[in-house]
């Protein structure tokens, strides 16, 4: 089976700009969320879908915007790049059942973005 | 929203000792805590999680203990080897929803 495909790896981009990252979950999930994790903050949630619905959103600014397919790959948006927005972005995916979830997520190897 | 607190943020044991790591949370609604390894360069990795009906579960050299009423939760492991070290972070989830994670403890056993 394979894991959560997140693409590009890595990309630079300069500020000012907009970037869009994929994910495509383990074929079968339904849950898609998003992280992003920088040195010391840990892994900051973003955003989470369940079938083509965005079930929660972390506290990030409307400049980060996500959305799900309807063969729940995902894709998540940053306009108007920011210095700070540099961070490691990961997705994962979980086989959420549609009376809630405690499963386990499995992440991708994240996609590196550094802003110039 | 949900509040999790991990401590200590890091940790150095000697090789053979244990290491335990723990986290507090804030909403009473939480019923689910997984722990998440993440090796130098690598994704996060579920290794243990626990349910709010449990009290504490094991899995060979790791286990994870759960207080409700004190909303807190800790991770364990015995006999430390080499390749524990990582960054383990804990998180909290309820129902719905998002999953919450604490700031991560990067753990080195020293050989």
């Amino acid at each position: 089976k394979a894991g959560v495909t997140q693409t590009p790896r890595y990309l630079i981009k300069t500020r000012g700009q907009q970037v869009t990252l994929s994910c495509s979950p383990i074929s079968g999930h339904r849950s898609v969320s998003w992280y992003q994790q920088t040195p010391g903050q840990g892994l900051q949630f973003l955003f989470e879908y369940f079938s083509e619905t965005q079930r929660n959103k972390g506290n990030f600014p409307g400049r980060f915007s996500g959305r799900q397919f309807s063969n729940s790959r995902s894709e998540m948006n940053v306009s108007t790049l920011e210095l700070g927005d540099s961070a490691l972005y990961l997705c994962a995916s979980s086989s959420l059942k549609t009376g809630g979830n405690t499963g386990e997520l499995f992440f991708g190897e994240g996609s590196r973005l550094t802003v110039l | 929203g949900e509040n999790v607190e991990q401590h200590p943020s890091t940790l150095s044991v000697q090789e053979g000792d244990s290491a335990v790591i723990k986290c507090t949370y804030s909403d009473s609604a939480s019923n689910y805590f997984p722990w998440y390894k993440q090796e130098l360069g690598k994704r996060p990795q579920l290794i243990i999680d626990i349910r709010s009906n449990v009290g504490e579960k094991k899995d060979q050299r790791i286990a994870v203990t759960l207080n409700k009423t004190a909303k807190h939760f800790s991770l364990h492991i015995t006999e430390t080897q080499p390749e524990d070290s990582a960054v383990y972070f804990c998180a909290a989830r309820g129902g719905y929803q998002k999953v919450t994670f604490g700031t991560g403890t990067k753990l080195q056993v020293i050989p």
